[in-house]
């Protein structure tokens, strides 16, 4: 089992509210990865980084931010959430490439702003 | 034209059955496929991973690539309903270097008792 972890799994909220979704791992991986999915539809890359103080933007543009100040933590923050941003929001995280490698996902927060 | 594609199902077959999933990607270049597994409320995890054309086998399990077509495909054997879930093909992202994956849609699969 994958070392890890997202909170909340479920969050609703109004709209204009800034919200913060967390991601740690315990496993010492440099590279990690927010991913978002909708039902139905592709999970996007809106974020990743290559370690400490690295943050990249995804094939998928996102208002959304995020930090990496230590290895173990890649927090996702929005700061005025609106309606269109309610999805599903996957972490992950991996070591070496992903082509031959794997992401590790953690199993998701569920976002739904009203 | 997107990098991967397949359909999204359902797929429902009777446990005991052989199951096929497939997808197809766009750019010829590519040489590493994988598929992941997403059971319902979980994040997905790695199934396999191929490279280049040709079959891999891991238990019940074979992913099989085909280069000439662009054309990925998973089977499973003797199918159980601990199978039924999404089942998501991906290969490496090729845009302006950036890190990651590029998945599929995902194809639901469902096992019948």
């Amino acid at each position: 089992e994958a070392d890890i972890y997202q909170t909340p799994r479920y969050l609703v909220i109004g709209t204009g509210k800034k919200i913060t979704l967390e991601c740690s791992q315990t496993m010492g991986h440099d590279k990690m990865y927010w991913y978002q999915q909708d039902p139905g539809m592709e999970l996007h890359l809106i974020h990743y980084s290559y370690g400490v103080n690295s943050t990249e933007k995804g094939d998928l543009s996102s208002e959304s931010t995020v930090s990496r100040i230590r290895t173990e933590h890649f927090p996702l923050t929005l700061e005025s959430a609106r309606p269109s941003h309610t999805s599903q929001y996957l972490c992950a995280s991996s070591t070496g490439w992903v082509g031959t490698g794997e992401l590790f996902f953690g199993e998701g927060s569920r976002l739904t702003v009203l | 034209q997107k990098e991967v594609e397949q359909d999204p199902g359902p797929l429902s077959v009777p446990e005991g059955a052989i199951v096929s999933l497939n997808c197809t990607y766009s750019n010829s270049a590519f040489q590493y496929f994988m598929w992941y597994r997403q059971y319902s409320r979980k994040g997905p995890e790695l199934l396999m991973y191929t490279y280049s054309s040709g079959n891999k086998e891991d238990g019940r399990f074979t992913a099989q690539v085909d280069k000439s077509s662009k054309y990925i495909s998973l089977f499973i054997r003797d199918s159980q309903p601990s199978d039924s879930a999404t089942y998501l093909c991906a290969t490496p992202l090729a845009r302006g270097g950036a890190d990651g994956l590029t998945f599929g849609k995902g194809t639901h699969l469902i096992i019948q008792p």
